[in-house]
């Protein structure tokens, strides 16, 4: 296992169009987490999975995002109609249980909307 | 509303100097706090602190928490110019897992 894995590394995007990042996680994590990051600003919590149940959204997922983690394996997150203000780094960590032990994240999607 | 503070907000300093960042917090069912290095992605683990007055350790990085407090401190000794990074504490506040991150301390280690 190599850890938690965000494809793509970069994606740059030109406003109003839709975007779609995938995280998978470490395999025997039943929980996975959303972040994001801007810059000079620690993470911020967006959403999380216990395994395809999706238990909670911070009032920071607006209407235009959402995300799914079909079969509790892998989960994807798409913007819609992205805008600037979008322009960050998406994380994706997962845990095993509610323990915030072993808690990895990965290495992130960082989005530009020009 | 939930929030962690991190001070400084950023630090430059020689190569074998000693560093403290500090790290307070206001949360309402504190669980546990975090510490975290990052350097170009993925915040990397450093320490998890629960109970109070309990140093960790590990190598020349050590934190302690102090829940009265509301605070905790990491400590780097003899800096190396490959402790250059952002330093993140976060802390778990209910059961979900789900953190709350300061903005960081953007350390520089100049040679």
């Amino acid at each position: 296992d190599t850890g938690v894995s965000q494809n793509p590394r970069h994606k740059i995007t030109k406003r109003g169009q839709n975007v779609t990042f995938r995280c998978d996680p470490i395999s025997e994590h039943n929980r996975l987490y959303w972040y994001r990051q801007t810059l000079g600003q620690g993470p911020e919590f967006l959403t999380y999975f216990q395994n395809e149940a999706q238990l909670e959204k911070s009032r920071l997922l607006s209407d235009r995002f959402s995300a799914e983690r079909p079969k509790g394996s892998f989960s994807t997150l798409e913007i819609q109609r992205t805008e600037q203000g979008d322009s960050a780094m998406y994380l994706c960590a997962s845990s095993r249980t509610s323990s915030v032990i072993g808690y990895t994240f990965g290495s992130g999607t960082r989005l530009t909307v020009v | 509303e939930d929030k962690v503070v991190q001070s400084p907000l950023s630090l430059v300093v020689h190569e074998g100097d000693t560093v403290t960042l500090n790290c307070s917090y206001e949360v309402t069912n504190f669980r546990s706090l975090l510490w975290y290095k990052q350097e170009k992605k993925a915040p990397t683990f450093l320490f998890m602190l629960t109970s109070s007055g309990i140093e960790k350790k590990s190598g020349r990085l050590s934190s302690i928490l102090d829940k009265k407090e509301l605070s905790s401190i990491l400590n780097i000794t003899a800096t190396q110019t490959g402790d250059s990074a952002i330093y993140l504490c976060a802390v778990e506040a209910r059961s979900q897992g789900n953190l709350i991150f300061g903005k960081g301390t953007k350390l520089s280690v100049k040679p």
